[in-house]
């Protein structure tokens, strides 16, 4: 079983629409959960950070954790064309006197007009 | 831009060759990371550094070493270039541990011919 999986995709939907963007995961000592979003030729960039089970919001953008379930969600309100990237979620984790960032890998979505 | 830079974006070397991937990290980060990402494999951990001393491994080859400066500047040399080694390279650098996330720069797209 991976550490981490996440559906590829891609994800194609109207603008406007409600995105659901999931990860399941099998390591209890994942602690920090984040979300990355990725343009295509650039670096991934956080967009989303939490700690602890339950919802945490920011505009659009809504993430989602399950520690006892093992997952994690990002939803996207009135997703718009800017929103076309790839998603990734990732799990930092300490371990060996060291931290680790895992991530998954990447679902593809596309907004269209 | 996010702070991290790294050069230089493309590099197109044939097999066999050696390069030298450079970043320097947002200011004030300690720590730099280093990551592979392959349409196939993902974004996969390669090495971290802390203030000059290396802190982690991850899937690195033994044809690749990096080393951080006293300036906190990092380079990820490979050599003996093989066809796989075509991707995207990431450094990324983190306040600390990481908690809040990595802050990643733009990459390093190499071509190996």
């Amino acid at each position: 079983q991976k550490e981490v999986e996440q559906d590829p995709g891609p994800l194609s939907v109207p603008e406007g629409a409600i995105v659901s963007l999931n990860c399941t995961y099998s390591n209890s000592a994942f602690q920090y959960f984040m979300w990355y979003r990725q343009y295509s030729r650039k670096g991934p960039e956080l967009l989303m950070y939490t700690y602890s089970s339950g919802n945490k919001e920011d505009g659009r953008f809504t993430a989602q954790v399950d520690k006892s379930s093992k997952y994690i969600s990002l939803f996207i309100r009135d997703s718009q064309p800017s929103d076309s990237a790839t998603y990734l979620c990732a799990f930092l984790m300490f371990s060996g006197g060291y931290n680790k960032l895992i991530f998954g890998a990447g679902t593809r979505l596309a907004v269209h007009p | 831009d996010s702070g991290v830079t790294q050069t230089p974006k493309h590099l197109i070397t044939a097999t066999g060759q050696r390069v030298t991937l450079r970043c320097s990290p947002r200011s004030g980060d300690l720590s730099v990371y280093w990551y592979q990402q392959s349409l196939d494999q993902g974004l996969q951990f390669l090495i971290q550094y802390y203030n000059g001393e290396e802190r982690a491994k991850g899937n690195i080859l033994e044809r690749f070493s990096a080393q951080q400066f006293p300036d906190l500047h990092s380079e990820l040399n490979l050599s003996s270039l093989e066809l796989g080694d075509s991707a995207l390279y990431f450094c990324a650098s983190s306040v600390e541990e990481g908690l809040y996330g990595y802050t990643f720069g733009s990459g390093t797209r190499l071509t190996v011919v």
